[in-house]
């Protein structure tokens, strides 16, 4: 069974501070990793996509994954009360068709 | 483009009766997923179609849920008969064969009481 674990939250910054958000993966066959962002009450929507060890920026929003510590993270420069939302880590293994497993999400909160 | 769609977008049922959802994927994507989402939790896949086949079906409850994707384009998810532990959003989601990015609909949200 493939988990995908993301401490529920809620994470609550300050705006213009960073958020740091962290994702643990079990399956170490998992080859894509994407970070969806989801409002109270709307379906989720993809934000960024990460498939190499190391860093991706684009724009405020940093990915970084690390395979060998099977972990995934997403950092939010700057963040806005607008980024308050859950944010959804999902996981793909290689090879096949494309079926994300996804976490239970963490809730974010930036408050003025 | 148009999105995803789905109706209905809320459904109220008693427990024990029968729903069935509709889902209208983006034009050209042969991919079209159903999760179901229980409030505070993440999108767990109930099935993934690649145009009319089934690609993933091993977390649907087969016993009460089923689905159908006749003509490789629109689906409909049923649930028969429904149980209290059904009261979710019901998510369907799409994408080009191939391809990385799901786009989701609006999600059907179903209380049963």
């Amino acid at each position: 069974q493939k988990e995908v674990e993301q401490n529920s939250g809620p994470l609550s910054v300050p705006e213009g501070a960073i958020a740091s958000l962290n994702c643990t993966y079990s399956d170490r066959g998992s080859q894509s990793f994407f970070w969806y962002r989801q409002y109270s009450g709307k379906s989720p929507e993809l934000i960024m996509s990460i498939y190499s060890n190391g860093d991706k920026e684009d724009g405020r929003f940093t990915a970084q994954l690390n395979k060998a510590s099977q972990y995934v993270s997403l950092l939010i420069r700057d963040s806005q009360p607008s980024d308050s939302a859950t944010y959804l880590c999902a996981v793909n293994e290689s090879g096949g068709s494309y079926i994300p497993t996804f976490g239970r999400g963490t809730s974010l909160i930036v408050h003025p | 483009e148009a999105g995803v769609a789905q109706s209905p977008r809320y459904k109220i049922i008693e427990k024990r009766q029968s729903v069935a959802f509709w889902c209208n994927p983006i034009s050209g994507h042969a991919t079209l997923y159903w999760y179901q989402q229980i409030l505070g939790q993440g999108p767990k896949l109930l099935i993934q179609f690649q145009n009319n086949g089934v690609v993933d079906d091993s977390q649907l409850p087969k016993d009460r849920f089923s689905a159908e994707r006749l003509k490789g384009v629109d689906s409909t998810l049923k649930i028969q008969p429904a149980k209290l532990e059904d009261s979710a959003v019901y998510l369907c989601a799409s994408t080009f064969q191939g391809g990385n990015t799901i786009y989701f609909g609006e999600g059907s949200w179903l209380t049963v009481v």
